[in-house]
């Protein structure tokens, strides 16, 4: 089956750990994207890769870093410097030109202990 | 920077109601807007993707309608079910390509 798998689904970190939450898609998509979601809230854009090797920032990228190393890959790691990063994570792909649907893993619930 | 607004944050409707949801953003210089349905805890699930050029897309009992002009889009649900029961989120991607910008969603709530 096609799509997109996020692991794990429930994460714990200590505070000062930097934490790696896993992208996966065989679907072929050239663009993927990690979102942060906060109860009650929308979505908000942390980076987004159009292309292997080649990644940006979205609008609240401060404390977060990613890696596009393959085409079906986008691992997010969440640093100590994220103050804040009780939250819901989702990793997203589409085929990468305007105009195309994006599809959505289930996401991963991180939680800071 | 583009804004989206999602008008009511809640709905609850009884049974077999036709309902609408709306969708405001401030940058018409769009590609597409797309709604989603989120169940608790989970991703999210494409219902419609509308492309800047078109008016209107319909899956099922879903219509979607889009007036870029006025930066308003509208989804119909109609004679809707319990199993409708979600938040449904709207996001529009543009002015800047690969960049989408989510509302904060309407839960919906639908009584048997």
């Amino acid at each position: 089956d096609g799509g997109i798998t996020q692991s794990p689904k429930y994460l714990f970190r200590k505070e000062g750990q930097n934490v790696t939450l896993s992208c996966e898609q065989n679907l072929n998509h050239d663009a993927m994207y990690w979102y942060r979601q906060d109860p009650g809230q929308g979505l908000r854009l942390i980076y987004y890769s159009q292309i292997v090797n080649d990644f940006q920032k979205g609008d609240i990228a401060e404390g977060y870093s990613v890696s596009r190393e393959k085409k079906e890959s986008f691992p997010l790691t969440v640093t100590s410097a994220q103050k804040n990063p009780t939250a819901f994570y989702l990793c997203a792909s589409s085929p990468g030109q305007p105009v195309t649907e994006a599809f959505f893993g289930q996401g991963t619930r991180l939680t800071v202990v | 920077k583009q804004e989206v607004t999602q008008i009511p944050a809640a709905l609850s409707v009884p049974e077999g109601e036709n309902l609408v949801l709306n969708c405001s953003f401030t940058d018409s210089a769009i590609y597409n807007l797309q709604w989603f349905r989120q169940d608790p805890g989970k991703g999210l699930t494409s219902l419609l993707l509308i492309q800047s050029s078109q008016r209107e897309q319909t899956s099922g009992r879903l219509n979607a309608s889009l007036d870029k002009s006025s930066g308003r889009s509208t989804l119909y649900i109609a004679a809707s079910q319990p199993g409708d029961s979600a938040t449904y989120l709207c996001a529009v991607e543009g002015p800047n390509a690969g960049k989408s910008t989510f509302g904060d969603g309407t839960t919906l709530t639908v009584k048997p």
